[in-house]
């Protein structure tokens, strides 16, 4: 079975650009969440979906947002980019079957911000 | 969710045990110990979980407290390829939770 995949894998944008990144999750899993990692913050979670429905979201400004769609990928979307914004974006999908909820990652995509 | 506390960093042989301590003394009755790991600039991969039976599986064992206070995560053959940082995490297994994720250990497999 596939793992959850992310792309691209890196980008360069410059400050104030939108950005749009892609992730498909194992198949069958209908949860994606999303997390910013940074060398400062560390992991810090972003969103969660759920059946095309936004369950859960972090603690970051309305810049930040994101969808699923109805086959359960997801894309996460940056407006008017800063210079903090350049991090290893990650995205893990679990399934709600069985009891488990364990998240899988992806390799994320590194964005850098000029 | 309850708060972890790791040691920044720890050494470890090739070919020796590494045994990898988590404190989380606030944990309650529902919440479970997860353990992450994350080799340099790739996401984190899954390695194993519990209540409060010991668990194991081919990556790991999970050794958790009678009081459920602390747990060590033990990686029984350490190889230079678990070389990463490990993240403790303690969170209610229900779905639509994120994964909350310290700072972490960063363990140093050395030949």
């Amino acid at each position: 079975k596939a793992g959850v995949t992310q792309t691209p894998r890196y980008l360069i944008k410059t400050r104030g650009q939108q950005v749009t990144l892609s992730c498909s999750p194992i198949s069958g899993h209908r949860s994606v969440s999303w997390y910013q990692q940074t060398p400062g913050q560390g992991l810090q979670f972003l969103f969660e979906y759920f059946s095309e429905t936004q369950r859960n979201k972090g603690n970051f400004p309305g810049r930040f947002s994101g969808r699923q769609f109805s086959n359960s990928r997801s894309e996460m979307n940056v407006s008017t980019l800063e210079l903090g914004d350049s991090a290893l974006y990650l995205c893990a999908s679990s399934s709600e079957q069985g009891a488990k909820n364990i998240q899988y990652f992806g390799a994320g995509t590194r964005l850098s911000v000029l | 969710d309850a708060k972890t506390t790791q040691p920044p960093s720890m050494d470890c042989a090739e070919g020796r045990a590494a045994n990898l301590p988590c404190n989380h003394s606030t944990i309650s009755g529902n919440e479970y110990v997860y353990w992450y790991r994350q080799i340099h600039s790739q996401g984190p991969q899954y390695i194993i979980h519990g209540l409060k039976n010991n668990e194991t599986n081919e990556m790991a064992s999970l050794i958790i407290t009678e009081d459920r206070k602390s747990s060590t995560l033990i990686l029984p053959h350490a190889t230079l390829r678990d070389t990463a940082v490990y993240y403790c995490i303690v969170r209610v297994r229900s779905y639509g939770q994120n994964f909350v994720f310290g700072p972490g250990t960063r363990l140093s497999v050395l030949p």
